[in-house]
């Protein structure tokens, strides 16, 4: 059964500081990884999706990483800012025929002004 | 990208009743879903919602206490029925607007509080 771990389960730090975000899987069969970031109470807004033959996404000041051979994935977040506090999750599409992402549970950051 | 709308935002129900989640997409899709995220918790898949057919139902969780509509290809709905507090959760309904493989969107969920 897959199953997907994040790490940092909290994180905290100063605008401006570059971070990254963790994630690691333990069945390497999937389509793809995708990123989101839930901010309280709402949905979740996609952020980057990385293909399973692929090693990397970017999308402004955010990037993600994919090692699909060893179960890993970074988020890194350039020159963090107030807006960008929230909960990051991180979700694999399994790829043997299970239907649904499998989720980790998340990040929760909080950038300080 | 697609465009999911849920309704309602949020409720309050009282125990022992039922409620029903609509979700709305702007495009036809194949593959839609219906989440959990209990307080403080990640996401769980609920069931898939098939076109046509009976949802597939993930382990846990069972057709009676959460009956799921799928009218076409561009609305769903999911009941939670004689609620208890336990379910209190967000409920989200999610799409692969391409099928497998693709970017998954979801709509803003339902938060639902049971008393």
């Amino acid at each position: 059964k897959q199953e997907v771990t994040q790490i940092p389960a909290a994180l905290s730090v100063p605008e401006g500081e570059n971070l990254v975000l963790n994630c690691s899987f333990t069945d390497s069969a999937i389509y793809n990884l995708q990123w989101f970031r839930q901010d309280p109470g709402k949905g979740l807004t996609s952020l980057l999706l990385i293909q399973s033959s692929q090693r990397e996404q970017t999308s402004g000041r955010l990037n993600a990483s994919l090692d699909k051979s060893s179960g890993r994935s970074t988020l890194y977040i350039a020159a963090s800012q107030p807006g960008d506090s929230a909960t990051y999750l991180c979700a694999v599409e399994p790829g043997g025929g299970a239907d649904g992402l499998t989720f980790g549970k998340g990040t929760h950051l909080i950038i300080q002004p | 990208s697609a465009v999911i709308s849920q309704k309602p935002s949020r409720d309050i129900c009282q125990r022992g009743t039922s409620l029903t989640i609509q979700c709305q997409v702007d495009s036809q899709v194949t593959m839609m879903f219906w989440y959990r995220q209990q307080p403080g918790q990640s996401l769980t898949l609920i069931a898939t919602a098939n076109q046509g057919s009976e949802a597939t139902y993930e382990s846990g969780f069972v057709i009676d206490k959460f009956p799921i509509s799928r009218p076409n290809l561009t609305f769903s709905t999911l009941t939670v029925s004689n609620m208890s507090p336990e379910d209190s959760s967000i409920y989200l309904c999610s799409v692969l607007e391409g099928g497998r493989g693709t970017e998954a969107f979801f709509g803003q969920g339902t938060r639902l509080t049971v008393v």
